[in-house]
């Protein structure tokens, strides 16, 4: 069965430093995601990304964060300068097409991400 | 990859019986439901999911039922097993599909199944 996958399952870094999250989303999905969970807390949305452009984000995606598709596999999630805030787990997701059904996100396993 | 919330509610069922979790959302204009399953270590899977134009839908062991008018979503799952110990987690969107789809997550709750 296809699923999400994400590497690396876990990242330690000083705070200030850019970090590049990945993501292999399901192969013949269309619509990616990113979200993420603070320990004890909800998931929260991120970013939707659709053909190559952000089709929406939330307040928490600030300029700190971006994403890009550099192939046709990979979606990365990017912080440029990571806050001791940003330590969470990052989950990135994937459907299939937006409105002709398939709108349920698959979810990969996560990148716990901590910063000291 | 779990919640582990000091706060998050917790339902204990005997093995073989039937579960109910309950969920309020709080978005009138949300018009798709997802059940989500995490368990530890892991991401959400997808359990099932709903449209607001149904009130009830069925899976394999699983149905989720939808009440719009008091904005309440439930699962129930029959005859619980100890692999489905996890917590669950309710997840609505109001985008309507426009834009890429957008979830917005209940706090979850935990379910402990015991033999």
């Amino acid at each position: 069965e296809p699923e999400v996958t994400q590497t690396p399952s876990h990242q330690v870094t000083q705070m200030g430093q850019e970090v590049i999250l990945r993501c292999v989303p399901i192969s013949n999905h269309l619509y990616f995601y990113w979200y993420r969970q603070i320990l004890g807390q909800k998931v929260e949305f991120l970013v939707s990304f659709y053909n190559n452009e952000i089709s929406e984000k939330s307040e928490i995606f600030d300029d700190q964060f971006s994403v890009e598709r550099p192939d046709g596999s990979n979606f990365t999630l990017k912080i440029r300068s990571t806050k001791l805030e940003d330590s969470a787990m990052y989950f990135c997701a994937s459907s299939t097409t937006r409105r002709t059904g398939g709108r349920e996100q698959y979810f990969g396993p996560g990148t716990r991400l901590t910063v000291t | 990859g779990e919640s582990v919330g000091l706060h998050l509610p917790t339902l204990s069922v005997q093995e073989g019986d039937n579960s109910i979790i309950n969920c309020a959302y709080s978005n009138s204009a949300s018009d798709y439901f997802i059940w989500y399953k995490q368990e530890s270590g892991k991401g959400p899977q997808f359990i099932i999911d709903i449209r607001s134009n149904m009130d009830k839908r069925q899976g394999q062991r699983v149905t989720v039922l939808l009440n719009k008018t008091v904005k309440h979503l439930s699962l129930q799952i029959a005859a619980t097993q100890p692999g489905d110990s996890a917590v669950y987690f309710c997840a609505e969107d109001d985008t309507g599909g426009a834009a890429g789809n957008k979830l917005t997550f209940g706090g979850g709750t935990r379910v402990l199944v015991k033999p």
